[in-house]
Order: C-alpha cells, then structure tokens, then sequence
C-alpha cells in the first residue's frame, strides 16, 4: 500500500494559484494518483484522478514527474470557497486494496 | 448532490440506545463504504461491501454491525456505543470495491452524538 505525505496546511489569498504537493516514494506500476477535496462536515468529494504527465479538468490541474514519486495539486486562481482539506491517495482501479486517507492538507484561503 | 444519500444527518443517543444509520446510493455502483471521521483526524475505513461481499476493518468494535440488503443499500446498526464513537459517519459507493484508484461517491454524512 502506497503511502502519501502532505503538507499539513498551506495559506493562500484569493486569485493566486495554489500548488500542493504530494509524496509517494514507493508508488506501484498499476497505481493511479487521485485527490479529493473535503469540506467541514462533508464527506469528500473527487477532483481529478492521473497516471502520469499531466491531467487538468475544469477545477484543477496535476502534475505528475516521469519517477511517479510525487505528483502536484495545482488550483488555478483560488477563492474563499477553496478554502478546505485536501486529500492524495494513490492506488489501483482494479483489485483489492484498502484505500487510506491521511490527514490531508489543510488549505485556508484568504481576502 | 453526489447520488448517495445518508439519513439521519444528525442523531444524538444514548450509551443504551439502539439505532440504525442507512445510506442508499443511485449511482448503478457494486461497492458501498461506511467510514468514520473523528474531529481532526483521518477518515477511517469501517467496512466495505463488494458484489455482496463483505470486508471490514479488523479494529471496529463489534458494537458497529453493518448490512447491505442489495448493491443500493446500506444500513450500520448501532448499540451500546461509547462517547468516543461520537463522530461523522460517511458512506460512499463506488464502481467497483476497495482498489483504492476507484473514484468514491461521498454521502452528506450523519453527525453522531452520544451522550
């Protein structure tokens, strides 16, 4: 099971872009990296899921090297609404493995 | 809306109290998750069900039993619990069970208190 490390919490202001960074040095072949946003109260919601290179939707965009070790959260132009934990996790989509959430990072976004 | 609905949202018991959460998901899923979200901590597994079968965290306390009557349901019955068990009760579903690539469908969670 691979493990992820993320910075506990990161500031920000709004309009500025965001980049959060995850570990995960021991990342399997058949591993996909995805990250969730989690509101307080709330459960988890799902942002964007890669492989490798580069993926972007309408939220966000991830950024993951050639070694796979890391990857990084980007979130253009943040808002207040974006202030919320952010989850890495890293796993298979297929197969049996439990899925484990760390402790997130901690976004606070202020005016 | 994420197409899985949790209810109650709030439920406050006693440590005598038998009560039933229930989760019910309208996504066409074959896997449905109960996790536990204590203040400031991670989310923990609780249990999985997968195509009618069953995998659970071995530390959940057996006073947490669950059921899942069809692929849409889930239910986690409740009894003699302890303050500590006081938390967010997330259930999620998704396409398939337990690889941990898999996209997961959150519930609003039920916030539990016990008294």
């Amino acid at each position: 099971l691979a493990k992820t490390t993320q910075p506990i919490s990161m500031d920000s202001y709004e309009g500025q872009e965001v980049n959060i960074t995850c570990s995960h040095n021991n990342i399997a072949t058949n591993d996909y990296i995805t990250w969730y946003q989690q509101f307080p109260s709330q459960g988890p919601r799902f942002i964007i899921q890669g492989y490798k290179t580069k993926v972007t939707n309408e939220v966000a965009s991830l950024f993951i090297p050639a070694d796979r070790k890391s990857s990084t959260l980007s979130l253009p132009r943040v808002s207040l609404s974006d202030t919320a934990v952010y989850y890495c996790l890293v796993g298979p989509t297929s197969g049996f493995q439990k899925l484990v959430f760390g402790t997130g990072t901690r976004l606070l976004v202020s005016p | 809306e994420t197409g899985v609905t949790q209810t109650p949202r709030h439920l406050v018991m006693g440590m005598t109290n038998k009560k039933s959460l229930k989760c019910e998901q309208h996504l066409g899923h074959n896997a449905m998750y109960w996790y536990k979200q204590s203040a400031k901590k991670p989310l923990e597994l609780m249990f999985v069900y997968s195509l009618e079968e069953r995998v659970e965290n071995n530390s959940v306390p057996s006073r947490f039993s669950p059921e899942c009557p069809n692929s849409s349901h889930l239910f986690l019955h409740l009894h003699t619990l302890q303050p500590e068990d006081s938390a967010l009760y997330l259930c999620a579903s998704s396409h398939t069970g337990l690889a941990g690539g898999n996209e997961q469908f959150f519930g609003p969670g039920t916030r539990l208190t016990v008294l």
